[in-house]
């Protein structure tokens, strides 16, 4: 496709078990972001990978988080035991050459 | 402050122009951007503009930068009740893309 693709588009949860997102980026993207937004919420950067560096990871709230880019291309946000306080939607982005990133549909989590 | 940073609320009357005002934290960014969300949507970017430039038009908005301030504003022309959304800033600090609280814009008829 020509964006940027999420699955699942919304995922519900409970609590203490672990949930995989992932995020197809536009095709030759080299740089691909992870971002959470809650509820009314601005969002918050997670992790940035940017071609075969190691990712910035500054953002991520806890070692419960972790995320994964394999071949450059595909990436999976994995929570693991997830807690209620995780709900939120999880958007993911990537950036070209050029200084444009755009951002998927998201994924809706709920942790019940 | 550590914080990208905008007014939370903004209402408008249809017809009007709407300014959308960010302060943002790093004097190095080289990018700053607008960017759009409606109700149930991920982001669309709406416009960005390189550092070295005060001001950027593209048909009905407008983005005027002032540096020496750390200052970014959106301005809207003609502002349609289409436009009712939630309008991100953000700054790219070390490749990666900070953004603020957003500005829910309203526009009434």
């Amino acid at each position: 496709g020509a964006g940027v693709s999420q699955s699942p588009s919304n995922k519900v949860t409970e609590k203490g078990k672990d949930v995989e997102l992932r995020c197809d980026p536009i095709s030759g993207h080299t740089a691909l972001y992870w971002y959470r937004q809650s509820l009314g919420q601005g969002l918050e950067f997670l992790i940035y990978f940017q071609g075969n560096s190691a990712p910035d990871k500054s953002g991520l709230p806890s070692d419960r988080f972790s995320a994964e880019r394999t071949g450059g291309s595909v990436s999976t946000l994995t929570i693991q035991r997830t807690q209620q306080e995780d709900s939120a939607v999880y958007l993911c982005a990537s950036r070209g050459q050029g200084p444009e990133a755009f951002f998927g549909q998201g994924t809706r989590l709920t942790v019940v | 402050g550590e914080d990208v940073e905008q007014s939370l609320f903004l209402s408008v009357r249809e017809g009007d122009s709407s300014v959308i005002n960010c302060t943002y934290t790093d004097s190095s960014s080289t990018y700053l951007y607008w960017y759009k969300q409606e109700p149930g949507a991920g982001l669309q970017l709406l416009t960005y503009i390189f550092s070295n430039m005060d001001m950027k038009q593209d048909q009905r908005l407008t983005v005027l930068l002032n540096k020496k301030d750390k200052h970014l504003s959106l301005r809207i022309a003609d502002t349609q009740t289409g436009d009712s959304a939630i309008y991100f800033c953000a700054e790219s600090k070390g490749g990666k893309l900070i953004f603020g609280q957003g500005t829910e814009l309203s526009v009434k008829p």
